[in-house]
């Protein structure tokens, strides 16, 4: 198991539901990242925090609301979402400074599937 | 546009035998590739990360070769075991200014399937 942990697993929800998924990381990092993995896409980036500051939002739709009230925890807050939201979510971290290149250390990510 | 483009999409091998797995990338300004293994269902594993300054890197029976010339890298796998079935990502991170982590342009993925 990874220092980086994700909950729930999997969710299933319906498009007039309200969810959060969580995600905690035990490795000391400074930077904390969303990604979608859809089935045989890339993966996408949505957000990036650095010090809890939101540095990156790569034209997420205003459904998805991402929260980070420290360095070691990171929400996304989930409410009417549609079909095609149904995908892969992960969760990543990593150091914001030092020697780069920033390896990022990925959870084991939350299987949303949107009825 | 930024792409990194994997061959072949899928794969299947007997084990003990090896395998190469191909990655071309249109990422500029380069600052380092990374492979990556992701298990079905979990999150991806990094196996390998390359500067522009290295053109091969190993972890075990993994290794990594860049050409930043033709900008082309490759993963071999050595005596290949039922365990590496597996995707196995490229991604290539841009200098991203004042930004700490860099861009990542990921693969598709190819997906590695070993037989006994």
């Amino acid at each position: 198991e990874t220092g980086v942990t994700q909950t729930p697993r999997h969710l299933v929800m319906g498009m007039t539901n309200k969810k959060s998924l969580k995600c905690e990381q035990h490795l000391g990092h400074n930077a904390m990242y969303w990604y979608k993995q859809s089935a045989k896409k890339p993966l996408e980036l949505m957000f990036v925090y650095n010090f809890k500051e939101q540095t990156e939002n790569n034209s997420v739709p205003s459904r998805f609301s991402p929260e980070c009230p420290n360095s070691s925890h990171l929400f996304l807050h989930l409410h009417t979402l549609q079909p095609e939201d149904s995908a892969l979510y992960l969760c990543a971290s990593s150091q914001a400074f030092g020697t780069m290149p920033y390896e990022q250390y990925f959870g084991p990510g939350t299987r949303l599937t949107v009825t | 546009k930024n792409q990194v483009e994997q061959s072949p999409q899928s794969l299947i091998i007997l084990e003990g035998k090896n395998c190469t797995l191909q990655c071309n990338y249109t990422v500029s300004p380069f600052s380092n590739l990374r492979w990556y293994k992701q298990d079905t269902g979990r999150g991806p594993v990094s196996l390998t990360i390359m500067t522009f300054s290295e053109n091969t890197k190993s972890n075990g029976r993994y290794t990594a070769t860049l050409d930043a010339d033709t900008k082309q890298s490759s993963l071999h796998i050595t005596a290949s075991q039922l365990s590496d079935s597996a995707s196995y990502i490229c991604v290539v991170s841009v200098h991203a200014g004042g930004t700490s982590y860099g861009k990542l342009t990921f693969g598709q993925g190819t997906i590695l399937t070993v037989h006994p």
